[in-house]
């Protein structure tokens, strides 16, 4: 069965400097690749999406993605982060052939520090 | 166009009652999937239904059941609840039919004391 890990239950950061929330996925097989955002008492917002093609990744709020198919990671990176990215991140994946269905990392928390 | 849409926002329940929660899609979204959040267990797939029938369900009891109308709102329905139901429960649509990118609701709180 399709499972993810993401390592960091949380990571902090000082404003303005760069990140990276980690992202791993177990299975080779044909996937799709998400990394949704949740503020606190808000539902999940999605971030980027990978389907095919390029392996980089541009999403919204400057954050972006690179998809590794050899090491199975779908790393999500922001260059610069700000005061208002502290949130709760989560990977998911969903097999090609069932795609309806996501199956969730356990989150990883950026708490950003001024 | 207008977001998910999901009510109520939070609902306290009793043990051994049973709950309904609703779901309005993005319009034109066809299918809606449903997912449990808790500390404990993190997010987990419950059901998603397509054209009014189910396509699959996650690893919960039977208490645990949806069903999709015409209009493609969807409900899902907690009998005889337990403590451990006490979750959020996030609704998400998707305008494809393979469903692979879903828009999710604000979700519904439910307390069970």
């Amino acid at each position: 069965a399709q499972s993810v890990t993401q390592l960091d239950s949380q990571v902090p950061v000082f404003e303005e400097a760069p990140v990276e929330l980690r992202c791993n996925y177990s299975s080779s097989v044909s996937v799709y690749l998400f990394w949704y955002v949740q503020y606190p008492n808000q539902g999940l917002q999605l971030l980027l999406k990978y389907l095919s093609g390029s392996t980089l990744v541009k999403g919204i709020n400057g954050f972006e993605a690179e998809f590794n198919k050899s090491q199975t990671s779908f790393h999500l990176r922001k260059p610069s982060v700000h005061i208002s990215d502290t949130a709760e991140y989560f990977c998911a994946v969903s097999d090609r052939g069932s795609s309806y269905k996501l199956i969730f990392g356990s989150g990883t928390r950026l708490l950003v520090r001024p | 166009k207008a977001g998910v849409t999901q009510t109520p926002r939070y609902l306290i329940k009793t043990r051994g009652q049973q709950v309904t929660l609703s779901c309005s899609p993005i319009s034109g979204h066809r299918s809606v999937s449903w997912y449990q959040q808790t500390p404990g267990q993190g997010l987990q797939f419950l059901f998603e239904y397509f054209s009014e029938t189910q396509r699959n369900k996650g690893n919960f009891p039977g208490r645990f059941s949806g069903r999709q109308f015409s209009n493609s709102r969807s409900e899902m329905n907690v009998s005889t609840l337990e403590l451990g139901d006490s979750a959020l429960y996030l609704c998400a649509s998707s305008p494809q039919r393979k469903g692979y990118e879903q828009y999710f609701g604000p979700g519904t709180r439910l307390t069970v004391t």
